[in-house]
């Protein structure tokens, strides 16, 4: 099956830095990818859809600027959070579709934990 | 995207069936119901997904009532590792952007 793989799995950082969390598809080509954050006890919140070769489509109420997508390549989506506050602490998923099937079934990274100090 | 409507919270006996009902009265015709899965800390999974007749698959069955307002997540015998939130979303599928709502939380219990 479709696997896309998230590193890291987890990160903690201090408040000010950068951190860059990597989605890869693995065995299929993604022109799309998306990215989403869950905050604890709560439903996963879609971000922003990272087009290959273009820029990124962001959601309303999403700071691009904070948060800023590269899709360099056809297996490879970045995320980096920019200048991370203790507010930006949540778990991070991307999701691919390899449309093997002609359906539009999303297949979902494990996430990442970003902890901001 | 139809609006979907799911209980907060499940119970299930292990080795049982688990019915995870949905409620999309307001879905458009060329709208597919799609479930996924979120076990505790990982990324959702997909289970399932249907336009209007029935499916199965080596996970689950899907029964889309005739109407299309309504459908049923089917777990057929439900074991601890199936203990999950689970999402049910109508959606075009021409833009693959999912929007999730709250999902039901299934228990399932020795």
């Amino acid at each position: 099956g479709a696997v896309v793989s998230q590193h890291p799995s987890r990160v903690i950082c201090k408040s000010g830095t950068s951190v860059k969390i990597e989605c890869r598809s693995l065995d299929f080509q993604a022109t799309t990818m998306f990215w989403y954050r869950q905050f604890p006890k709560q439903s996963l919140m879609l971000m922003a859809t990272s087009n290959e070769g273009s820029k990124a489509t962001y959601e309303q109420g999403v700071e691009k600027d904070k948060f800023l997508i590269n899709h360099a390549s056809l297996t490879l989506s970045t995320l980096t959070v920019t200048s991370a506050h203790p507010e930006d602490s949540s778990f991070y998923i991307c999701s691919a579709n390899p449309g093997w099937s002609g359906a539009d079934i999303q297949y979902f990274g494990a996430g990442t934990r970003l902890s901001v100090l | 995207d139809a609006k979907t409507t799911q209980p907060p919270s499940m119970d299930c006996a292990e080795g049982r069936a688990a019915n995870l009902p949905c409620n999309h009265s307001t879905i458009s015709g060329n709208e597919y119901v799609y479930w996924y899965r979120q076990i505790h800390s990982q990324g959702p999974q997909y289970i399932i997904h249907g336009l209007k007749n029935n499916e199965t698959n080596e996970m689950a069955s899907l029964i889309i009532t005739e109407d299309r307002k309504s459908s049923t997540l089917i777990l057929p015998h439900a074991t601890l590792r199936d203990t999950a939130v689970y999402y049910c979303i109508s959606t075009t599928s021409n833009t693959g952007k999912l929007i999730f709502g709250q999902g039901t939380t299934l228990q399932v219990k020795p």
